[in-house]
């Protein structure tokens, strides 16, 4: 099963301020990794799939890159929605799993 | 409108049984693979199981196989999984979800709460 680990569990910022959180994998996913964002009492919501291509309707100042085992997920200035838990994932290898989340909370 | 709707949840007692159902509507349903993802209480996501656009394909996370059966129903637009042998540690809220790239679904439910206590 392939782990995936982000970094850091938790950030505080404030509206405006751009922000990057990481996905690392135990092993190679390709390009397979997607980025979902929850918050709470809500399903997730797909952000980003296969590391860089946005889901239908997500804003142009949400972004994600990396290939292999590294990925970044890039929110160029933070809305107050955006103030959420972000979780990695990857259809590389099943069984699909999910990374451990990072809160994103405003400052 | 896209929308998957889930029911069926409920407090059920350790090695009881409960079957899911998710309701699908607003999209090409039989089109797609679609799957149960859950998560317990305060905790992160684990995709339960997943089955192709006409059911022939099926797999299961280890911790539910032989336990949990994913089937589909096209005909009805409707998603099932029985739950059986059910344990404390399935207790969750269930998602159904589904979309058109396989593994990085677009469309998801609201949920069905599942409890499993004696």
């Amino acid at each position: 099963e392939i782990v995936l680990t982000q970094s850091p569990a938790t950030l505080s910022l404030s509206p405006g301020e751009g922000v990057t959180l990481s996905c690392r994998a135990s092993q190679s996913v390709s390009s397979y990794l997607g980025w979902y964002q929850q918050k709470p009492g809500q399903a997730p919501r797909l952000l980003i799939y296969d590391a860089s291509k946005r889901a239908t309707g997500i804003p142009a100042r949400i972004s994600g890159s990396g290939s292999g085992t590294d990925f970044t997920l890039t929110i160029g200035s933070l809305e107050p929605e955006d103030f959420a838990l972000y979780y990695c994932q990857q259809r590389s290898n099943w069984p699909y799993t999910f990374g451990q989340g990072t809160k994103l909370e405003i400052k | 409108e896209v929308q998957l709707v889930e029911s069926g949840g409920g407090l059920v007692q350790p090695g009881g049984s409960l079957r899911l159902s998710c309701a699908g509507s607003g999209f090409s349903f039989s089109s797609y693979w679609i799957q149960w993802v859950r998560q317990a209480p305060g905790k992160g996501l684990m995709w339960v199981s997943r089955t192709n656009n006409d059911g022939s394909s099926t797999n299961y996370a280890d911790s539910v196989k032989g336990r949990f059966t994913i089937s589909r129903d096209n005909a009805r637009n409707t998603l099932y999984m029985q739950m059986n042998s059910l344990r404390a540690e399935d207790t969750a809220v269930y998602y159904c979800a589904s979309g058109p790239v396989v593994g990085a679904p677009e469309y998801w439910g609201q949920g069905t709460q599942v409890s499993v206590s004696s």
